[in-house]
């Protein structure tokens, strides 16, 4: 899977939009771009994923850029419960073989949302 | 919405115990991961169960075992638990290999 980088940390007001974004410049064309976060001591919960449109949902959006080189989370309204670490983690969609389509997570974002 | 559960969200043992961290999905699930969180070292695949009775090691399988009698249980069980086993302990489940995993809530165990 393609490695990513993502800035350590990252501030957010509430209310106002947080805009995470994620590097993955070797990218290969059957790898899908995932996003979690992760509340502290909780389980990792899953956010959204997209291959090379960008996708909304009910929690958040994902912009993915034309090269697919990097990407960006938007979480439209920023909320005190939504500081947490953010993860950007990049897999093959059909991922046999050995990896068994294991997760790897990097170090993550940590957002901070402040009142 | 899919629901992973955890026996245990905080368990605290002695070297030496026999330890059993039970994975309850509801969706049906063909894929089911247990994986150990430790500061530093990130997500890290211990097992993996793609069907009932089947399973393949991960990249961290040495002192766990795991079970899998029903589709929708998974179970991590550490024979003879030592210190270095002290970790976050996630479970997760995919419908298939390469979609999207959901992860319970974890349980922290503490080896003493």
């Amino acid at each position: 899977d393609a490695k990513t980088t993502q800035p350590p940390s990252m501030d957010c007001a509430e209310g106002r939009a947080a805009n995470l974004p994620c590097n993955h410049s070797t990218i290969s064309g059957n790898e899908y771009v995932y996003w979690y976060r992760q509340i502290h001591s909780q389980g990792p919960q899953y956010i959204i994923h997209g291959l090379k449109n960008n996708e909304t949902n009910e929690m958040a959006s994902l912009i993915i850029t034309e090269d697919r080189k990097s990407s960006t989370l938007i979480l439209p309204h920023a909320t005190l419960r939504d500081t947490a670490v953010y993860y950007c983690i990049v897999r093959v969609g059909d991922a046999g073989g050995t990896s068994y389509g294991k997760l790897t997570f990097g170090q993550g974002t940590i957002l901070t949302v402040h009142p | 919405d899919v629901k992973v559960t955890q026996s245990s969200r905080y368990l605290v043992k002695r070297t030496g115990e026999k330890v059993f961290l039970e994975c309850v999905q509801d969706m049906d699930h063909e894929n089911m991961f247990w994986y150990r969180q430790d500061p530093g070292l990130g997500l890290r695949l211990i097992y993996f169960s793609y069907d009932v009775k089947m399973k393949e090691k991960g990249d961290i399988p040495e002192g766990y075992s795991v079970s899998r009698e029903k589709k929708e249980r998974f179970s991590l069980i550490l024979e003879s638990a030592s210190t270095n086993q002290t970790s976050m302990y996630l479970c997760a489940s995919s419908l298939w290999t390469g979609e999207t995993q959901y992860f319970g809530p974890g349980t922290r165990l503490l080896v003493l």
